[in-house]
């Protein structure tokens, strides 16, 4: 069965501190791997898009690893800020193709205190 | 642009009624897409629509849901009747090519908070 599984469920770190969430996935054939930041309230904001081919791909303070042989995914935060304060969501597209099924983890809730 | 929209941002209703979930996409963008988030099962695919045809409805829960794009700025997602179970957040997204492919960027809305009591 495809699934996604993110860890931790839940993270509070102190603000300036570095955090790593992970992102391990079932899902064959593989297509391509997202990361999204969704703020409370709001909807949820594309961070990354990586394919399997790409090992590492960063967005200001976030980097994305991939290791499609493991099917592991990482999301740094460097220097964290009281505004990354939110629900980091790992998306796995099945397929060959650029129609493949969307497979959603359920997130990891990430706290950021001063 | 204004990014996706959707309407009303918060709705109550009591169960039996019928709810509707309005939505307009980014100009141009040609796919849109309807999702539920709860914090049992976190965020799920219910139905997409490729130039206003509905493609994949197979995340739709039941005959009580259904989701129409008359044209291409304006799509609906009606539930009836309504279930307390129902209650969730209802987001609807829309991007330029499929939310899969390589290239997507995929734009979320605010989503609407739905209540059935």
């Amino acid at each position: 069965k495809n699934q996604v599984e993110q860890s931790p469920q839940s993270l509070i770190i102190l603000e300036g501190k570095n955090c790593t969430l992970q992102c391990n996935y079932t899902v064959s054939p593989f297509s391509n791997l997202r990361w999204y930041k969704q703020d409370t309230g709001r909807g949820p904001v594309s961070l990354t898009i990586m394919t399997f081919s790409e090992n590492t791909k960063s967005n200001g303070r976030y980097t994305a690893t991939l290791d499609a042989d493991t099917k592991q995914s990482s999301l740094h935060i460097t220097a964290s800020q009281l505004s990354d304060s939110a629900s980091y969501i790992c998306v796995v597209s099945e397929g060959s193709s650029n129609t493949g099924k969307l497979i959603f983890g359920q997130g990891t809730t990430l706290q950021v205190k001063p | 642009d204004a990014g996706v929209i959707q309407s009303p941002r918060h709705e109550v209703t009591e169960m039996g009624q019928e709810v509707t979930l309005r939505c307009k996409p980014i100009s141009g963008h040609d796919y849109l897409f309807w999702y539920r988030q709860t914090m049992m099962r976190g965020l799920e695919l219910l139905i997409y629509f490729n130039n206003n045809v509905p493609i994949d409805d197979s995340g739709m829960p039941e005959d009580r849901f259904s989701a129409k794009m008359p044209n291409a700025s304006f799509s609906t997602l009606k539930i009836q009747p309504s279930e307390p179970r129902d209650s969730a957040v209802y987001f609807c997204a829309s991007s330029s090519a499929y939310a899969g492919s390589f290239q997507e960027t995929q734009y979320f809305g605010p989503g609407t908070r739905l209540l059935v009591l």
